[in-house]
């Protein structure tokens, strides 16, 4: 069945460093990919997503392209800030009101 | 971005009671709602998906007697802990999606601790 492994964590940085967190999957078909972001305490928050290959998902200065030939979804930003750690997930799907697929998620620290 | 509300936040229960959870559309009409749970430092574990006036569909190894799911109307699904165990203290969450969407919304989550 489909599938998400994305890198273990946790990922601990200093403020204003550069953010990478690998996510790779496996799918019969042509998934759309997302990643989630969860804040201490909170539920989930759609962080941005890509529908279809080489599309590029972004929002609040990240960023992840679909990668269809690597089968890859990384997450990056520029620049972090203290306010970013949390835990990230990727997730799949194969089409509309089905269940996502969810990696095991990673945290991330960010210090000042 | 649409909201789903999730109440209550955190309850605490006694061993043997039930609880009930509810999943609210607020802004949108939600076809299907689904329910994780989530384990401490864990990803999120589908346990089922339901359709509005429909029965729940359960995820293999999720007892559906034991964790009875409504979705009665297109802005609300209940999950209910009956009997609760001590196991069964987790961080509940729901999520819900319109027809025709490609995005589900998350409610916050309630965190159960049974004693």
């Amino acid at each position: 069945g489909d599938s998400v492994t994305q890198m273990e964590g946790p990922v601990t940085l200093s403020e204003e460093a550069f953010l990478t967190i690998n996510c790779t999957y496996t799918a019969t078909g042509y998934p759309s990919l997302f990643w989630y972001v969860q804040y201490p305490g909170e539920g989930l928050q759609l962080l941005l997503k890509a529908t279809k290959a080489d599309d590029k998902g972004s929002n609040k200065g990240f960023e992840a392209t679909y990668r269809k030939e690597t089968t890859s979804f990384h997450l990056e930003k520029g620049s972090v800030q203290v306010s970013d750690s949390a835990v990230y997930f990727c997730a799949l799907r194969d089409s509309g009101n089905t269940p996502l697929v969810f990696g095991k998620g990673t945290r991330l620290s960010v210090i000042a | 971005g649409a909201v789903v509300s999730q109440h209550p936040s955190w309850v605490i229960c006694k061993s043997g009671t039930s609880v009930k959870i509810e999943c609210r559309s607020l802004d949108f009409q939600a076809t299907t709602m689904f329910w994780y749970r989530q384990f401490p430092k864990q990803s999120l574990m589908l346990m089922a998906t339901s359709n509005e006036g429909s029965k729940a569909t359960y995820e293999q190894g999720v007892e559906k007697d034991k964790f009875l799911i409504n979705h009665a109307s297109l802005t609300l699904s209940t999950l209910t802990v009956t009997s609760a165990h001590p196991e069964d203290s987790s961080f509940y969450i729901c999520s819900a999606e319109g027809s025709g969407k490609n995005i589900q919304y998350f409610g916050a989550g309630t965190r159960l601790s049974v004693l």
